[in-house]
């Protein structure tokens, strides 16, 4: 079936040091990405997108490229910051059937001043 | 507008209560969705309204409601809940389907005594 992975928490980084997350997927069809955000006690928030192979998705110094060939869709950033402390989820949208996005379980980040 | 508000923050009820969960935007967007969260988990889709109608039910349980009054509102109306429903429920809305991006509410906590 439908699936995201995403690597395993929680990430503990230094303040400006390079953030990868992995993720990878497998769906029917051919999803959106996106990575949303999601801070202690609030909603989740769109971080970036991408619709088709190869667009790199970017925001606030985060960058991902949708990679058709090898189904992924890795979150970086080249300088974190303490306020980057979240659980980051990567998500495919329009699978089986158009209305669901498959959620993968979430990496929470920590970054120390 | 660009915001999802959700209503109340913070809900306590007993297990006889019956209490509504409230979502509105005003993003012209016409598909809605409603999200359970656990602690440490992803969202986990229980509803999805399109165009006011009811498109998909992930088999939730019926002590769980919804209801779409119109193209700006959506519901959750709840009766006899179990303390496991306990949860942080989100309120989510697009443009048309899941090829775009999901705008999601702060969520309401929700403790079942």
């Amino acid at each position: 079936g439908d699936s995201v992975t995403q690597m395993e928490g929680p990430v503990t980084l230094s303040e400006e040091a390079f953030l990868t997350i992995n993720c990878t997927y497998t769906a029917t069809g051919y999803p959106s990405l996106f990575w949303y955000v999601q801070y202690p006690g609030e909603g989740l928030q769109l971080l970036l997108k991408a619709t088709k192979a190869d667009d790199k998705g970017s925001n606030k110094g985060f960058e991902a490229t949708y990679r058709k060939e090898t189904t992924s869709f890795h979150l970086e950033k080249g300088s974190v910051q303490v306020s980057d402390s979240a659980v980051y989820f990567c998500a495919a949208g329009g699978v089986t059937g158009g209305f669901k996005t498959i959620f993968g379980a979430g990496t929470r980040l920590f970054v120390k001043a | 507008d660009t915001e999802v508000t959700q209503t109340p923050k913070h809900l306590v009820m007993g297990m006889t209560n019956k209490k509504s969960l409230k979502c509105e935007q005003h993003m012209g967007h016409r598909a809605m969705y409603w999200y359970k969260q656990k602690a440490k988990k992803p969202p986990e889709l229980m509803f999805v309204y399109s165009y006011e109608k009811l498109s998909i039910n992930e088999s939730v349980p019926s002590r769980f409601s919804p209801e779409c009054p119109n193209s700006s509102l959506l519901n959750l109306h709840l009766h006899a809940l179990q303390p496991e429903d306990s949860a942080l429920y989100l309120c989510a809305s697009s443009h048309s389907g899941d090829y775009n991006e999901q705008f999601f509410g702060p969520g309401t906590r929700l403790t079942v005594l």
